[in-house]
């Protein structure tokens, strides 16, 4: 059972463009967080939202918590090359440290 | 500052064969996870520990499958005996208290042939 849900799964877009990726879920989370893998890598954390509705950014990434903690976006101002890599979100229940994983946004941005 | 080592980074082995993969989490991280991640199914979570002590094995898919923490600086992950849809990255990753920020390892890309 997948329990969260990431879209969209590929996205191709031109340097420059904005976008938008989102999480959704039917659960409730205590906390969310957002993972950026790049090939032959493991994912990297970007960011943990918490509390619903949190909105917190990181340079041109926008990070939101939805307001029922069951959901979240990331959205991305003027993409660069830079920011081409699979996109993770993942979701916390308030039992230990368990993490569950959506199943990735592959974002590629062409030059 | 040393982040979470994994080995081998690449792993080729023969079906029937017994694998072990390895895993060094963050000096005073308290939580270990084993994941795996596929093209199919994405990241599932294997199992993971608490102080050294297995908490949620539900993810391990079958008894070929086992893990072990003896400390808090070393777990392993075996299969016995490997299979080809055993065949995926798999990777450690530790954390620090009740907050799941997580922290992955470079991961172990295993082939079974």
């Amino acid at each position: 059972t997948q329990l969260l849900e990431q879209s969209p799964q590929f996205l191709s877009i031109q340097e420059g463009e904005n976008l938008t990726v989102y999480c959704n879920s039917s659960s409730v989370f205590s906390s969310l967080q957002w993972y950026r893998q790049e090939p032959g890598e493991g994912p990297v954390l970007l960011v943990t939202v918490v509390t619903g509705g949190e909105v917190k950014k990181l340079k041109r990434l926008t990070f939101q918590f939805g307001d029922a903690r069951k959901d979240s976006s990331l959205h991305i101002t003027a993409a660069q090359p830079g920011d081409t890599g699979l996109y993770l979100c993942a979701g916390a229940y308030n039992q230990g440290g368990k993490l569950i994983f959506g199943q990735g946004t592959e974002l590629s941005v062409k030059p | 500052d040393a982040g979470v080592i994994q080995s081998p980074r690449h792993e080729v082995t023969e079906m029937g064969q017994e694998v072990t993969l390895r895993c060094k989490p963050i000096s005073g991280h308290d939580y270990l996870f084993w994941y795996r991640q596929t093209m199919m199914r994405g990241l599932e979570l294997l199992i993971y520990f608490n102080n050294n002590v297995p908490i949620d094995d539900s993810g391990m898919p079958e008894d070929r499958f086992s893990a072990k923490m003896p400390n808090a600086s070393f777990s392993t992950l075996k299969i016995q005996p490997s299979e080809p849809r055993d065949s995926a990255v798999y990777f450690c990753a530790s954390s620090l208290g009740q907050g799941p920020k997580a922290f992955f390892g470079q991961g172990t890309r295993l082939t079974v042939v």
